[in-house]
């Protein structure tokens, strides 16, 4: 089963507007993690953002912020005041538990272009 | 600056050739490293986790005889792809945990190294 789902391949945003990325996710675990990465097309993985699942504040990371809905088990990032440096692919992941050696499991991602 | 460096960051081979890539940790001692595989606009596939020291764990459905991946120091883990075919072009890329890290830490990946078989 999916573990991490992201069902949008492809979104469009105007340079300057805010646009919304969806992510959820599956565990049974109480102690789990959700990290955001961008992957530009040079294939480097950028981390942004990170959500505990016992964080009580959505987190909040510049112009990115994590709208956690926890039992909806979704973790949508927000990227607001789009910039064209933001065209990129974008990935969910989890980590269970709560060591950091455990592995991150990655969504298919969100191609993201941005619009002058 | 860089936490992970990783080479070389592109290889063209002969099919039936082996490949060794490299994967440094340069800003502190990594005793667990992960190895990703990516297909073209594909997501991130976990193959295996480094171990130093100790033998590498594979995930189900990566040949472990194929792969070969050695985390002699805990600084350096490499991943060797023997016998390489044109399946097995892809994008591999290595990450990295602080050995202290909590379930907060970020993964630290290098740049990748794109492989093509022919």
């Amino acid at each position: 089963a999916q573990k991490i789902t992201q069902t949008q391949p492809g979104m469009f945003v105007q340079e300057k507007e805010a646009v919304t990325l969806d992510c959820t996710y599956d565990t049974s675990d109480p102690s789990y993690g959700l990290f955001w990465y961008k992957q530009p097309s040079s294939g480097e993985m950028i981390f942004l953002i990170y959500q505990g699942s016992y964080d009580q504040q959505n987190a909040t990371e510049g112009r990115y912020s994590l709208n956690f809905q926890k039992a909806r088990k979704s973790a949508n990032l927000v990227i607001s005041a789009s910039q064209l440096g933001d065209s990129a692919m974008y990935f969910c992941a989890m980590r269970e538990g709560d060591t950091g050696r455990r592995a991150l499991t990655f969504g298919s991602g969100t191609r993201l272009q941005v619009q002058p | 600056g860089a936490v992970v460096s990783q080479h070389p960051s592109w290889v063209i081979c002969k099919s039936g050739t082996s490949v060794k890539i490299e994967c440094r940790s340069l800003d502190f001692q990594a005793t667990t490293m992960f190895w990703y595989r990516q297909f073209p606009k594909q997501s991130l596939m976990l193959m295996a986790t480094s171990n130093e020291g100790s033998k590498a764990t594979y995930e189900q459905g990566v040949e472990k005889d194929k792969f070969l991946i050695n985390h002699a120091s805990l600084t350096l883990s490499t991943l060797t792809v023997t016998s390489a075919h044109p399946e097995d072009s892809s994008f591999y890329i290595c990450s990295v945990t602080p050995p202290t890290g909590v379930g907060n830490s970020p993964l630290h990946f290098g740049n990748g190294t794109r492989l093509t078989v022919t």
